[in-house]
């Protein structure tokens, strides 16, 4: 079965370090995302992709990067981590087009001391 | 103002009660999507819908374009219906993508057996 898989689930890091948060997609969709969800906020989307090479910054994208080198991967890195940052994770993926449905991973909490 | 809200911010109902959820947008949409977060974290899509009426076994939407106004109902609801429901929309001002939404800030149901 197709899925979308986030790596890692939880993740503790001190501020300054570099940080990666891995999304692989099995469904062969070109759209691609990366959601933070904060107490108080809900999801707000960061970074957002439509294909290979394509990249786009979102509502909350400063201190965030990512790269679409292939269909199946966003990685969401965060150059320098700050307490900020501490939050829930979530990837999603969905076809182009009208047809839309959104398939989330399972979530990252990342913990920025 | 948030561009998306939702009511009401918590709900608790008895088994078996008809529960709705409403969901009003201030901005253009090109779709309404409604999400299920369960108390694990996992966020499934429900439904997208630009117009009219959808159904799904227990679980119907409806959404008017002209009052900006969507309502989620579930019959018959049970306890495992439990769970953060989330409103989210495509606004026409970001391109309308269907991944690039704006979200609710969710309703938390509980349903007591």
């Amino acid at each position: 079965d197709a899925e979308i898989t986030q790596s890692p689930r939880h993740k503790i890091t001190e501020t300054g370090r570099q940080v990666t948060l891995a999304c692989h997609q099995t469904w062969n969709h070109n759209n691609m995302f990366w959601y933070r969800q904060d107490l108080g906020h809900g999801l707000r989307l960061i970074h957002y992709s439509y294909g290979v090479q394509d990249t786009n910054k979102g509502e909350v994208s400063d201190g965030y990067s990512v790269s679409r080198s292939n269909t199946e991967d966003l990685p969401l890195t965060l150059e320098s981590a700050a307490s900020s940052q501490t939050s829930v994770y979530f990837c999603a993926s969905s076809e182009s087009g009208d047809s839309g449905e959104l398939f989330f991973g399972e979530g990252s909490r990342l913990t920025v001391l | 103002k948030n561009e998306v809200e939702q009511s009401p911010q918590n709900l608790t109902a008895q088994e078996g009660e008809f529960i709705t959820i409403n969901c009003s947008y201030s901005v253009g949409i090109s779709a309404l999507h409604w999400l299920q977060q369960h108390p694990g974290g996992g966020i499934v899509s429900l439904f997208m819908l630009s117009s009219g009426k959808k159904k799904h076994g227990r679980l119907i939407a409806t959404i008017n374009i002209q009052e900006k106004h969507s309502s989620l109902h579930i019959t018959a609801s049970h306890p495992r219906d439990s769970a953060v429901y989330i409103c989210a929309v495509s606004s026409t001002n970001y391109g309308g993508s269907q991944g690039n939404l704006i979200f609710g800030k969710g309703t938390k149901l509980s349903v007591k057996p």
